[in-house]
Protein backbone atom coordinates (compact mmCIF):
# COMPACT_ATOMS: atom_id res chain seq x y z
CA UNK A 1 0.00 0.00 0.00
CA UNK A 2 0.98 3.51 -0.55
CA UNK A 3 3.59 5.00 1.93
CA UNK A 4 4.44 8.81 2.98
CA UNK A 5 8.02 9.13 4.36
CA UNK A 6 8.71 12.29 6.19
CA UNK A 7 12.35 13.39 6.86
CA UNK A 8 14.43 14.25 8.98
CA UNK A 9 12.38 13.31 12.41
CA UNK A 10 13.27 15.91 14.56
CA UNK A 11 14.68 19.17 13.73
CA UNK A 12 16.64 21.23 16.37
CA UNK A 13 16.90 24.68 14.88
CA UNK A 14 18.32 27.87 16.14
CA UNK A 15 16.08 31.07 16.22
CA UNK A 16 16.56 32.83 12.96
CA UNK A 17 18.02 29.48 11.16
CA UNK A 18 16.05 28.58 8.09
CA UNK A 19 15.61 24.63 7.84
CA UNK A 20 13.78 22.32 5.61
CA UNK A 21 11.74 19.36 6.15
CA UNK A 22 11.21 16.56 3.65
CA UNK A 23 7.83 14.12 2.61
CA UNK A 24 8.55 11.40 -0.05
CA UNK A 25 5.19 8.90 -1.30
CA UNK A 26 6.06 5.39 -2.74
CA UNK A 27 2.89 6.63 -5.40
CA UNK A 28 2.16 9.25 -7.65
CA UNK A 29 0.12 11.87 -5.49
CA UNK A 30 -3.28 13.46 -6.83
CA UNK A 31 -1.95 16.30 -4.23
CA UNK A 32 -0.15 16.78 -1.61
CA UNK A 33 -1.16 18.57 1.95
CA UNK A 34 0.61 19.83 5.35
CA UNK A 35 -0.55 20.29 8.42
CA UNK A 36 0.85 21.52 11.50
CA UNK A 37 0.26 19.98 15.38
CA UNK A 38 1.50 21.71 17.94
CA UNK A 39 2.11 20.16 21.03
CA UNK A 40 -0.79 18.83 23.01
CA UNK A 41 -2.76 20.26 20.02
CA UNK A 42 -4.59 18.73 16.95
CA UNK A 43 -3.27 19.19 13.40
CA UNK A 44 -4.37 22.01 11.76
CA UNK A 45 -4.01 22.14 7.79
CA UNK A 46 -1.72 24.77 6.40
CA UNK A 47 -1.89 23.66 2.25
CA UNK A 48 -2.45 21.67 -0.08
CA UNK A 49 -0.45 21.68 -3.21
CA UNK A 50 -2.16 20.07 -6.64
CA UNK A 51 -0.01 20.71 -9.66
CA UNK A 52 3.56 19.62 -10.98
CA UNK A 53 6.35 21.76 -9.52
CA UNK A 54 4.02 24.16 -7.77
CA UNK A 55 4.99 26.13 -5.34
CA UNK A 56 3.41 27.87 -2.71
CA UNK A 57 4.12 30.43 0.48
CA UNK A 58 2.90 31.77 3.34
CA UNK A 59 4.60 34.34 4.59
CA UNK A 60 8.30 32.40 6.07
CA UNK A 61 6.72 29.28 4.63
CA UNK A 62 7.46 27.75 1.43
CA UNK A 63 5.80 24.71 -0.01
CA UNK A 64 7.08 23.36 -2.95
CA UNK A 65 5.23 19.64 -4.87
CA UNK A 66 7.87 17.46 -6.92
CA UNK A 67 7.80 17.51 -10.53
CA UNK A 68 7.36 13.54 -10.40
CA UNK A 69 4.11 14.28 -8.09
CA UNK A 70 6.28 12.21 -5.43
CA UNK A 71 7.89 14.50 -3.45
CA UNK A 72 7.31 17.53 -1.24
CA UNK A 73 9.10 19.58 0.73
CA UNK A 74 8.47 22.83 3.68
CA UNK A 75 10.81 25.44 3.69
CA UNK A 76 10.74 27.83 7.03
CA UNK A 77 13.18 30.52 6.68
CA UNK A 78 13.98 32.66 9.71
CA UNK A 79 12.41 30.38 12.50
CA UNK A 80 10.54 31.56 14.84
CA UNK A 81 9.53 30.15 18.34
CA UNK A 82 5.94 30.16 16.88
CA UNK A 83 7.07 27.83 14.42
CA UNK A 84 7.09 25.05 17.36
CA UNK A 85 5.37 21.50 16.70
CA UNK A 86 5.42 18.47 14.02
CA UNK A 87 4.93 19.01 10.43
CA UNK A 88 3.08 16.32 8.66
CA UNK A 89 2.44 15.75 4.88
CA UNK A 90 -0.48 13.56 3.90
CA UNK A 91 -1.42 11.96 0.73
CA UNK A 92 -4.50 10.62 -0.48
CA UNK A 93 -4.72 7.19 -1.46
CA UNK A 94 -8.95 6.60 -2.96
CA UNK A 95 -10.65 7.91 0.59
CA UNK A 96 -7.93 7.68 2.69
CA UNK A 97 -5.20 9.80 3.77
CA UNK A 98 -2.08 8.64 4.50
CA UNK A 99 -0.10 10.76 6.53
CA UNK A 100 3.58 10.34 7.43
CA UNK A 101 5.39 10.33 10.89
CA UNK A 102 6.10 14.20 11.04
CA UNK A 103 9.10 16.22 11.47
CA UNK A 104 9.57 17.51 14.77
CA UNK A 105 10.73 21.08 15.07
CA UNK A 106 12.18 22.71 18.14
CA UNK A 107 13.41 25.65 18.30
CA UNK A 108 16.54 27.32 20.60
CA UNK A 109 16.11 30.75 21.52
CA UNK B 1 -10.74 26.86 15.33
CA UNK B 2 -12.63 24.59 13.13
CA UNK B 3 -15.62 23.97 14.49
CA UNK B 4 -15.26 20.81 14.85
CA UNK B 5 -16.28 19.13 18.05
CA UNK B 6 -15.26 15.87 19.90
CA UNK B 7 -16.96 14.56 23.02
CA UNK B 8 -15.23 13.32 25.52
CA UNK B 9 -11.91 15.36 26.16
CA UNK B 10 -10.29 12.37 28.16
CA UNK B 11 -11.91 8.83 28.95
CA UNK B 12 -10.16 6.15 31.20
CA UNK B 13 -11.34 2.41 30.07
CA UNK B 14 -10.45 -1.07 31.49
CA UNK B 15 -9.67 -3.65 28.82
CA UNK B 16 -12.49 -5.84 27.65
CA UNK B 17 -15.05 -2.74 27.89
CA UNK B 18 -16.70 -0.86 25.02
CA UNK B 19 -16.31 2.83 24.21
CA UNK B 20 -18.21 5.37 22.42
CA UNK B 21 -16.90 8.43 20.86
CA UNK B 22 -18.95 11.34 19.54
CA UNK B 23 -18.02 13.99 17.17
CA UNK B 24 -19.92 17.24 15.34
CA UNK B 25 -18.87 18.38 11.99
CA UNK B 26 -18.13 21.62 11.17
CA UNK B 27 -20.82 23.41 9.20
CA UNK B 28 -21.82 23.13 5.80
CA UNK B 29 -19.18 19.75 5.93
CA UNK B 30 -20.49 16.03 4.98
CA UNK B 31 -17.96 13.84 5.24
CA UNK B 32 -16.48 12.99 8.50
CA UNK B 33 -13.25 10.87 9.03
CA UNK B 34 -11.69 9.07 11.69
CA UNK B 35 -8.29 8.82 12.95
CA UNK B 36 -6.00 7.14 15.40
CA UNK B 37 -2.90 9.18 16.44
CA UNK B 38 -0.37 6.89 18.86
CA UNK B 39 2.02 9.21 20.93
CA UNK B 40 4.90 10.19 18.63
CA UNK B 41 3.04 9.15 15.06
CA UNK B 42 1.18 10.35 12.64
CA UNK B 43 -2.61 9.92 12.30
CA UNK B 44 -3.74 6.84 10.90
CA UNK B 45 -6.91 6.64 9.12
CA UNK B 46 -9.58 4.51 10.20
CA UNK B 47 -12.55 5.24 8.15
CA UNK B 48 -14.82 8.33 6.90
CA UNK B 49 -18.23 8.42 6.48
CA UNK B 50 -20.20 10.32 3.81
CA UNK B 51 -24.11 10.24 3.63
CA UNK B 52 -24.34 8.47 6.65
CA UNK B 53 -22.62 5.35 5.10
CA UNK B 54 -18.52 4.05 5.40
CA UNK B 55 -16.77 5.41 2.32
CA UNK B 56 -13.43 3.89 2.90
CA UNK B 57 -11.89 2.03 5.80
CA UNK B 58 -8.52 1.69 6.88
CA UNK B 59 -6.57 -0.87 8.65
CA UNK B 60 -8.09 -1.71 11.42
CA UNK B 61 -10.57 -3.96 12.78
CA UNK B 62 -14.06 -5.03 12.77
CA UNK B 63 -14.76 -3.65 16.45
CA UNK B 64 -13.91 -0.67 15.45
CA UNK B 65 -17.04 0.73 13.89
CA UNK B 66 -18.79 3.70 13.19
CA UNK B 67 -22.28 5.80 12.12
CA UNK B 68 -22.89 9.07 10.57
CA UNK B 69 -26.42 10.44 11.65
CA UNK B 70 -28.28 13.18 9.31
CA UNK B 71 -26.88 16.08 10.78
CA UNK B 72 -23.68 14.52 9.50
CA UNK B 73 -22.28 14.29 13.22
CA UNK B 74 -20.69 11.16 13.63
CA UNK B 75 -19.95 8.27 16.18
CA UNK B 76 -16.87 6.03 16.30
CA UNK B 77 -17.06 2.86 18.59
CA UNK B 78 -14.48 0.64 19.91
CA UNK B 79 -15.86 -2.71 21.09
CA UNK B 80 -13.34 -5.27 23.33
CA UNK B 81 -10.89 -2.74 23.92
CA UNK B 82 -7.15 -3.60 23.91
CA UNK B 83 -4.01 -1.53 25.36
CA UNK B 84 -2.86 -0.64 22.39
CA UNK B 85 -6.07 0.94 21.48
CA UNK B 86 -4.92 3.81 23.70
CA UNK B 87 -4.26 6.81 21.75
CA UNK B 88 -5.56 10.39 20.64
CA UNK B 89 -9.11 10.05 18.50
CA UNK B 90 -9.49 12.31 16.48
CA UNK B 91 -12.58 13.31 14.06
CA UNK B 92 -11.79 15.19 10.75
CA UNK B 93 -14.63 17.08 8.63
CA UNK B 94 -14.42 17.99 5.26
CA UNK B 95 -17.01 20.02 2.75
CA UNK B 96 -16.33 18.08 -0.35
CA UNK B 97 -18.05 14.27 -0.24
CA UNK B 98 -16.80 11.17 -1.23
CA UNK B 99 -14.77 11.27 -4.29
CA UNK B 100 -11.50 12.68 -3.24
CA UNK B 101 -9.68 13.69 -0.33
CA UNK B 102 -9.05 17.46 0.54
CA UNK B 103 -8.51 19.16 3.27
CA UNK B 104 -9.47 17.93 6.64
CA UNK B 105 -10.57 19.88 9.60
CA UNK B 106 -9.46 18.24 12.62
CA UNK B 107 -11.29 18.42 16.36
CA UNK B 108 -9.66 18.59 19.43
CA UNK B 109 -9.87 14.99 20.08
CA UNK B 110 -10.24 12.76 22.41
CA UNK B 111 -7.64 10.85 24.89
CA UNK B 112 -8.21 7.28 25.44
CA UNK B 113 -6.74 5.72 28.03
CA UNK B 114 -7.38 1.58 28.09
CA UNK B 115 -5.99 0.34 31.81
Amino acid sequence: GQQVMQIPQYQHVQEGEDFTTYCNSSTTLSNIQWYKQRPGGHPVFLIQLVKSGEVKKQKRLTFQFGEAKKNSSLHITATQTTDVGTYFCAGPNDYKLSFGAGTTVTVRA
Amino acid sequence: ETGVTQSPTHLIKTRGQQVTLRCSSQSGHNTVSWYQQALGQGPQFIFQYYREEENGRGNFPPRFSGLQFPNYSSELNVNALELDDSALYLCASSSLGGLTTYEQYFGPGTRLTVT
